[in-house]
């Protein structure tokens, strides 16, 4: 099945200091691939949309200038944190649809990235 | 937008037994419901997904239905094993959409031996 790889799988930094999480399609491409976040025992939340080539789409409620995501190529998508603070701790996930994938869905899933801010 | 409620928030079972988790879906236009499974500290893995346009499919001791009428589908698990402890999440969506998911809130299952 298609692998979606995310790394660092966790992180410490200090408050005030950026961040990158990585997000790659191992043995597909993907020409979107979506941020989550996901605090402490709740959902899934979408951050944003992310498609090779152009900039990304944030939801409603999400910072752009906070959260940088930039998607260079078909298989690796990332996002910055920039002057993270305890409340950007959370655990991020990424996802990623197949380029070509005729139907909703077929997305898979990171394993996540655990982000502590001290 | 499309909105998404799970039920229950937690479940518990006997092993053996049977799990069903619910879940409605505001939007109708949506075509597409995986369901997927997170273990403590990692991502979701999808475990079962259905499109609109079939009422039911089963993966071994899994199954959902759906009722695209009452927009609601549910996961059925037989069976329960203790490794079936975990969240489960279910989503939808349409390709118009841009394929985003929209989750329920999920439901921690408890398969106790």
């Amino acid at each position: 099945g298609a692998v979606v790889s995310q790394h660092p799988s966790w992180v410490i930094c200090k408050s005030g200091t950026s961040v990158k999480i990585e997000c790659r399609s191992l043995d597909f491409q993907a020409t979107t691939m979506f941020w989550y976040r996901q605090f402490p025992k709740q959902s899934l939340m979408l951050m944003a949309t992310s498609n090779e080539g152009s900039k990304a789409t944030y939801e409603q409620g999400v910072e752009k200038d906070k959260f940088l995501i930039n998607h260079a190529s078909l298989t690796l998508s990332t996002l910055t944190v920039t002057s993270a603070h305890p409340e950007d701790s959370s655990f991020y996930i990424c996802s990623a649809r197949v380029a070509g994938a005729l139907q909703a869905g077929e997305l898979f899933f990171g394993e996540g990235s655990r982000l502590t801010v001290l | 937008g499309e909105n998404v409620e799970q039920h229950p928030s937690t479940l518990s079972v006997q092993e053996g037994d049977s799990a069903v988790i619910k879940c409605t879906y505001s939007d109708s236009a949506s075509n597409y419901f995986p369901w997927y499974k997170q273990e403590l500290g990692k991502g979701p893995q999808l475990i079962i997904d259905i499109r609109s346009n079939v009422g039911e499919k089963k993966d071994q001791r899994i199954a959902v239905t759906l009722n695209k009428t009452a927009k609601h589908f549910s996961l059925h698990i037989t069976e329960t094993q203790p490794e079936d402890s975990a969240v489960y999440f279910c989503a939808a969506t349409f390709k118009a959409a841009g394929n985003k998911l929209t989750f329920g809130g999920g439901t921690r299952v408890l398969v106790k031996p």
